[in-house]
């Protein structure tokens, strides 16, 4: 069974700055991916990046970036230069089977 | 179309009476998936599909609830005797692979949902 934990229910944070995410999974699978997703007020849900168990790298797609550390189990979001449309409850996915979501982290971007 | 399609957008309903929600992939997605999400909360897992069949069931609520897919293609959210706790929003997904190894493949995209009120 996967099981995924995001630990912030909510996150406050300036325009411009950075702000991180936290995700924590739990999976006796030895090849899994893992999602982020935004989801704004209307409803739709974004996806945002992609990290693979076995990617050498850390991924980043423009301002986002995923802290993968492995043996720790954790894929942190880290959102630079913070923007007033950021503001969202952003999920972490594991990509395996039934896709698991987190319970989702409300981020609110002050002017 | 070149998204995932649900109907109804919205559903209101009494109490009691059945309820279907369809959702329509992206053409040649194998996996689908539907999920519920009640207001400003994470999403629960109902049940996908791979190809026709259905792996796993264990988010279905009650046996109220059923689902089928097929051709590969388009699937029905049957609920029964619909309860006002079954009000949500039912969100539909589909992806090209299934498998993890499928890499970005693996990427969930959303229909914008079917919105049920029962009253």
């Amino acid at each position: 069974a996967q099981k995924i934990t995001q630990t912030q229910p909510g996150m406050f944070v300036q325009e411009k700055e950075a702000v991180t995410l936290d995700c924590t999974y739990d999976t006796s699978d030895p090849s899994y991916g893992l999602f982020w997703y935004k989801q704004p007020s209307s409803g739709e849900m974004i996806f945002l990046i992609y990290q693979g168990s076995y990617d050498q790298q850390n991924a980043t797609e423009g301002r986002y970036s995923l802290n993968f550390q492995k043996a720790r189990k954790s894929a942190n979001l880290v959102i630079s230069a913070s923007q007033l449309g950021d503001s969202a409850m952003y999920f972490c996915v594991t990509s395996y089977g039934k896709l698991t979501f987190g319970q989702g982290t409300i981020l609110t971007v002050h002017p | 179309g070149a998204g995932v399609s649900q109907s109804p957008s919205n559903k209101v309903t009494e109490k009691g009476k059945d309820v279907e929600l369809r959702c329509d992939p992206i053409s040649g997605h194998t996996a689908l998936y539907w999920y519920r999400q009640s207001l400003g909360q994470g999403l629960e897992f109902l049940i996908y599909f791979q190809g026709n069949s259905a792996p796993d069931k264990s988010g279905l609520p009650s046996d109220r609830f059923s689902a089928e897919r097929t051709g590969g293609s388009v699937s029905t959210l049957t609920i029964q005797r619909t309860q006002q706790e079954d009000s949500a929003v039912y969100l539909c997904a589909s992806s090209l692979l299934f498998r993890a190894s499928g890499g970005r493949a693996g990427e969930l995209f959303f229909g914008e949902g079917s919105r049920l009120t029962v009253l």
